[in-house]
């Protein structure tokens, strides 16, 4: 079955520093999305990515944030300056034209 | 803007005792999605069971069903023979039936089955 692979499964950043996270959605899915769950809370919308922009985003995605898909495989998500509350996990998920969300195991985010 | 609202924070029950769990949304659309995901210590988001808005029959998943009642916009899932590897959390998610649309969470209700 296809799957949506996220890497690294664990990031510790120090505060300020700029970081990436990486996707690589279903191949033949055309809506791409970055989730944001702090820990202990619920899933969070950050970010959904159709034809090579941005189709919506969340007042969670401010200037700090940016996603970009460079070479038609690779969904990233890039955080440029992390705040202690940016930790938390992060999920890529992809959507194709039938119905159906999948999604990654998550980037484990931790700011220090 | 569509609004998704699980009251129980955590559950608990025997194993082989079945469970529901609660979910209630509000949304001016006619046509949508909803869908129930698991997630375990991983943290994984794993989709357990999904329903169209359109369909009147409840979906079934083996030992996890919904009980969909469109007009008072609940949703809730019911977890037959209670095992030990479905302590987890439970998200309910409602999704737009739209090409692009993205799925709104509710809390999550975290369920503990005891041996």
């Amino acid at each position: 079955e296809p799957e949506v692979t996220q890497t690294p499964s664990h990031q510790v950043t120090q505060m300020g520093q700029e970081v990436i996270l990486r996707c690589v959605p279903i191949s033949n899915h055309l809506y791409f999305y970055w989730y944001r769950q702090i820990l202990g809370q619920k899933v969070e919308f950050l970010v959904s990515f159709y034809n090579n922009e941005i189709s919506e985003k969340s007042e969670i995605f401010d200037d700090q944030f940016s996603v970009e898909r460079p070479d038609g495989s690779n969904f990233t998500l890039k955080i440029r300056s992390t705040k202690l509350e940016d930790s938390a996990m992060y999920f890529c998920a992809s959507k194709g034209i039938a119905y159906g969300y999948t999604f990654g195991s998550g980037t484990r985010l931790t700011v220090v | 803007a569509q609004t998704v609202t699980q009251s129980q924070p955590e559950m608990s029950v025997q194993e082989a005792e079945t469970v529901t769990l609660s979910c209630t949304y509000d949304t001016s659309e006619n046509n949508y999605y909803l869908f129930w995901y698991k997630q375990p210590p991983s943290r994984q988001m794993i989709l357990v069971i999904r329903q169209e808005a359109y369909k009147q029959q409840n979906a079934t998943e083996n030992r996890f069903s919904v009980n969909f009642q469109k007009a008072a916009k609940s949703f809730s899932l019911k977890i037959s023979d209670s095992q030990l590897g479905d302590t987890a959390m439970y998200f309910c998610a409602f999704d737009q039936e739209t090409s692009g649309s993205r799925l709104t969470f509710g809390e999550g209700t975290q369920l503990t089955v005891n041996p």
